[in-house]
């Protein structure tokens, strides 16, 4: 069975540093790996998601996460960080059908503060 | 290109009640899936519908059901509620044909209060 451990069910960094939100999955196969962002009462927004091209992917607002399979880790990371940035962040792996037609399997979430 | 929507935005019920809950897809999206977030939670899988059919269902009980819609959109029904009910239920959508790089897209999801 897949899953997906997020080390941190809270991080606090100053504007202008930088971000790490660790994800740790489990997977039988090779997985499809997302990160998710969610705003106070919103949904969820795909920020990157990993499906077996480049290891190191680039994804919106300024993140990105490696790929590691020796590690099993997809951790996310932004340079620095912005007032903007405060959110809660999910990372997901899907089944092995893959994003779209397989079910997500979520991790408890990280909830990202930044401060002035 | 309206995104996902999702109906209602709030909802409270009793404990017994029946609810439905309502999604319409990203425009040009066939598959519609279902997930449960329970406060401080990740979300959790309930179903997938394709071509009006469940395809694939997570640990829920069957007082959780659902419908697709030839116009791709979805309900989805909880009958019998319990206080552990309350979550917030988010829709997401998708195109199955893209099998496997493409990626779900949510909606912002209804907040499900029991009493």
């Amino acid at each position: 069975a897949q899953s997906v451990t997020q080390l941190g069910s809270h991080v606090s960094v100053s504007e202008g540093a930088l971000v790490l939100l660790r994800c740790n999955y489990s997977s039988s196969v090779p997985p499809y790996l997302f990160w998710y962002v969610q705003y106070p009462n919103q949904g969820l927004q795909l920020l990157l998601k990993y499906t077996s091209a480049a290891t190191l992917v680039k994804g919106i607002n300024g993140f990105e996460a490696e790929f590691k399979k020796s590690e099993t880790s997809f951790h996310l990371t932004k340079p620095s960080a912005h007032m903007s940035d405060a959110a809660e962040y999910f990372c997901a792996v899907s089944n092995v059908n893959g994003g779209s037609q397989g079910n997500l399997i979520f991790g408890k979430g990280t909830k990202l503060s930044v401060k002035p | 290109d309206a995104g996902v929507t999702q109906s209602p935005t709030h909802l409270i019920k009793t404990r017994g009640q029946q609810v439905t809950l309502r999604c319409s897809p990203k425009s040009g999206h066939d598959t519609v899936s279902w997930y449960q977030q329970a406060l401080g939670q990740g979300p959790q899988f309930i179903f997938q519908y394709y071509e009006e059919e469940e395809r694939q269902r997570g640990n829920f009980p069957d007082r959780f059901s659902g419908h697709q819609f030839p116009n791709y959109s979805s309900e989805l029904n909880v009958n019998a509620l319990l206080l552990g009910d309350s979550a917030l239920y988010l829709c997401a959508s998708s195109f199955l044909a893209g099998r496997g790089r493409g990626e779900q897209y949510f909606g912002p999801g209804t907040r499900l209060t029991v009493t």
